[in-house]
């Protein structure tokens, strides 16, 4: 069974720094793409960040682009966002996902139980 | 970026009844889309990919169709636990995902 759980959401003010963990489980990590997607309180689902299998390709949104960084380590079966620059318009919850890829098309088959950001002072 | 463009916004039905949300796209992405049904609190969970796959799992009433830039879900005899918010996703290039549909049972 895949599971995916989430860690290290918490209150930051503007302009801080966090660090988001996904510990993975029940599959082959290294095989599949990851993604980060989040949803601001009362609104819609936006793609974050994806990792390739191999760490070795990444995308961004543009929203966080320069701001956000994705990483992975296949040793330990863990997706990382390094969050920096917040601003209050990050605040949302963010959710792990492990994609499904034909080629570079990719959608979330499964999802973490999320991890909720709050940007605020 | 491609927009995808979800409706209607909400809809309220009675069980039993045949539902249909439609998701259109600002370009052509072939088949590349997903849908999701999210309950408050939860998760979001796949139900249908590549247009008209049926995830493993979900029941048969719900289907998917389309293809280039107009897409639909329907459920066909809808059922008080189907009562949640509805996501399109394309998949083509950078995800992008639809605003949502929020299904209400009568």
């Amino acid at each position: 069974e895949v599971q995916l759980l989430e860690s290290g959401g918490d209150l930051v003010q503007p302009g801080g720094s966090l660090r988001l963990s996904c510990a993975a489980s029940g599959f082959t990590f290294s095989s599949y793409a990851m993604s980060w997607v989040r949803q601001a309180p009362g609104k819609g689902l936006e793609w974050v960040s994806g990792i390739s299998g191999s760490g070795g390709s990444t995308n961004y949104a543009d929203s966080v682009k320069g701001r956000f960084t994705i990483s992975r380590d296949n040793s330990k079966n863990t997706l990382d966002l390094q969050m920096s620059s917040l601003r209050a318009e990050d605040t949302a919850v963010y959710y792990c996902a492990k994609d499904r890829c034909v080629s570079a098309s990719c959608y979330m088959g499964d999802w973490g139980q999320g991890t909720l950001v709050t940007v605020s002072s | 970026d491609i927009q995808m463009t979800q409706s209607p916004s909400t809809l309220s039905a009675s069980v039993g009844d045949r539902v249909t949300i439609t998701c259109r796209a600002s370009q052509s992405i072939s088949s590349w889309l997903a849908w999701y049904q999210q309950k408050p609190g939860k998760a979001p969970k796949l139900l249908i990919y590549k247009a008209s796959n049926l995830e493993s799992g979900v029941p048969s009433r719900f289907s998917g169709s389309g293809s280039g830039t107009e897409f639909t879900l329907t459920i066909s005899s809808l059922q008080p636990d189907d009562s949640a918010t509805y996501y399109c996703q394309q998949y083509n290039s950078i995800q992008t995902f639809g605003q949502g549909t929020k299904l209400e049972i009568k």
